[in-house]
């Protein structure tokens, strides 16, 4: 089954810790994006990357990081930095970037 | 700043009505619109995408129009099902750009 799976499904972080959540996907798509929806919000966009070894800053970058050093893996670590990390984290890909993307089933984190 | 809007919030609809829902952009120079669909504590899917040159998109009940001039798109929805229930979402590019979403109830 081509698709994209994120784990885990819930998260918990507790005070200072950093979290890193996952997103594979096996359908051979150049482009990976991170966003991150709160209740009653739109997806709002973290990081991107368009090809390996390489990403940008979305709208709301701060107090998160990612790597690309696999095509079909984007991880995103929540620093401590990120003073509100409760949300809905949802991972998608695309063919190319800005091409139509498919969404995972997307990861909530809470802080304990 | 590219601003994407999306009216009323919610909607609730008779089963088998046709309707409309709607989606505005601030800065009509947009690379493409699409179209997504969000059942409760899931991830999106993909509905219909329309590259900044087409003026319309098909798929089975769903019909997805596009005029930049007026920074507007439209998803039709026709023959409504208790299932089309969802909160349905559009985001332009570039930027990826998202709206707040339109929640819809399909009434049996």
């Amino acid at each position: 089954d081509g698709g994209i799976t994120q784990s885990p499904k819930y998260l918990f972080r507790k005070e200072g810790q950093n979290v890193t959540l996952s997103c594979e996907q096996n359908l051979n798509h150049d482009a990976m994006y991170w966003y991150r929806q709160d209740p009653g919000q739109g997806l709002r966009l973290i990081y991107y990357s368009q090809i390996v070894n390489d990403f940008q800053k979305g709208d709301i970058a701060e107090g998160y990081s990612v790597s690309r050093e696999k095509k079909e893996s984007f991880p995103l670590t929540v620093t401590s930095a990120q003073k509100n990390p409760t949300a809905f984290y949802l991972c998608a890909s695309s063919g190319r970037h800005q091409e139509t993307q498919y969404f995972g089933p997307g990861t909530r984190l809470l802080v304990l | 700043k590219q601003e994407v809007t999306q009216i009323p919030a919610a909607l609730s609809v008779p089963e088998g009505e046709n309707l409309v829902l709607n989606c505005s952009f601030t800065d009509s120079a947009i690379y493409n619109l699409q179209w997504f669909r969000q059942d409760p504590g899931k991830g999106l899917t993909s509905l219909l995408l329309i590259q900044s040159s087409q003026r319309e998109q098909t798929s089975g009940r769903l019909n997805a129009s596009l005029d930049k001039s007026s920074g507007r798109s439209t998803l039709y929805i026709a023959a409504s099902q208790p299932g089309d229930s969802a909160t349905y979402l559009c985001a332009v590019a570039p930027g990826i750009i998202f709206g707040k979403g339109t929640r819809l109830h399909i009434l049996p």
